[in-house]
């Protein structure tokens, strides 16, 4: 089982719809949880940490459910800039705070005209 | 300026060729990390270096060494290139007690023949 699984799509959707995006991690003891965008050929860039109680930033919603041991992505109105990879990141269990993150492989978006 | 950089960003090699990927940061961080991105396995660590003395294997260092020669610089070698190490190389650094937010150079593409 991967450390980190998510569905890579594609997801396609029209302008302006709710799109949501789950990821799955394996270790319970994880604290610290991720999502990062990328775009086509380029770096990955964090888009927002997500915390026990949930979080938002404008259109996006995060949410981390640790009895389930998953996190969720929410884009609300998504535009055409949303188009890109959303790559769910885990970080090290306890309190390591080892920097080491564990990247899954990306849910790929296309929001379309 | 960008705050991670990576030389050279495009490369093509030639089996057992010796290859140097170079990572410069003007963050000011002391943590600094190599990955590489295939297709469908996401970023995968390499190594990582907490300081200039530290220096660690991650997940798949076979055939890859690395020397941290300043705190700002951080390089990737392949001492003997394989047509298997082509992939997309990244660069990250964090700052030492974040959240483990990574910043990400803009990545180097490597083929090697």
């Amino acid at each position: 089982r991967k450390e980190v699984e998510q569905d890579p799509g594609p997801f396609n959707v029209p302008e302006g719809a709710t799109v949501a995006f789950n990821c799955t991690y394996s270790n319970s003891a994880s604290q610290s949880f991720f999502w990062y965008r990328q775009d086509c050929r380029k770096e990955p860039k964090l888009l927002m940490s997500v915390y026990s109680s949930g979080n938002e930033d404008g259109r996006f919603t995060a949410q981390l459910n640790r009895a389930s041991q998953y996190i969720s992505l929410l884009i609300r109105d998504s535009k055409l800039s949303d188009s890109a990879t959303y790559l769910c990141v885990v970080g090290p269990p306890g309190s390591s705070n080892t920097g080491k993150l564990i990247f899954g492989q990306g849910t790929t978006l296309q929001v379309k005209p | 300026d960008a705050d991670v950089t990576q030389t050279p960003r495009n490369r093509i090699t030639k089996t057992g060729k010796r290859i140097m990927l170079e990572c410069s940061q003007t963050k000011g961080h002391d943590r600094m990390y190599w990955y590489r991105q295939d297709p469908g396995l996401g970023l995968r660590l390499i190594y990582y270096s907490f300081d200039v003395k530290d220096i660690n294997k991650g997940e798949i260092s076979d055939g890859y060494s690395v020397s941290r020669q300043a705190q700002a610089k951080f390089s990737l070698s392949l001492e003997s290139a394989i047509p298997n190490q082509t992939a997309l190389y990244f660069c990250a650094t964090s700052d030492w007690g974040s959240t483990d937010t990574q910043y990400f150079g803009p990545g180097t593409r490597l083929t090697v023949l």
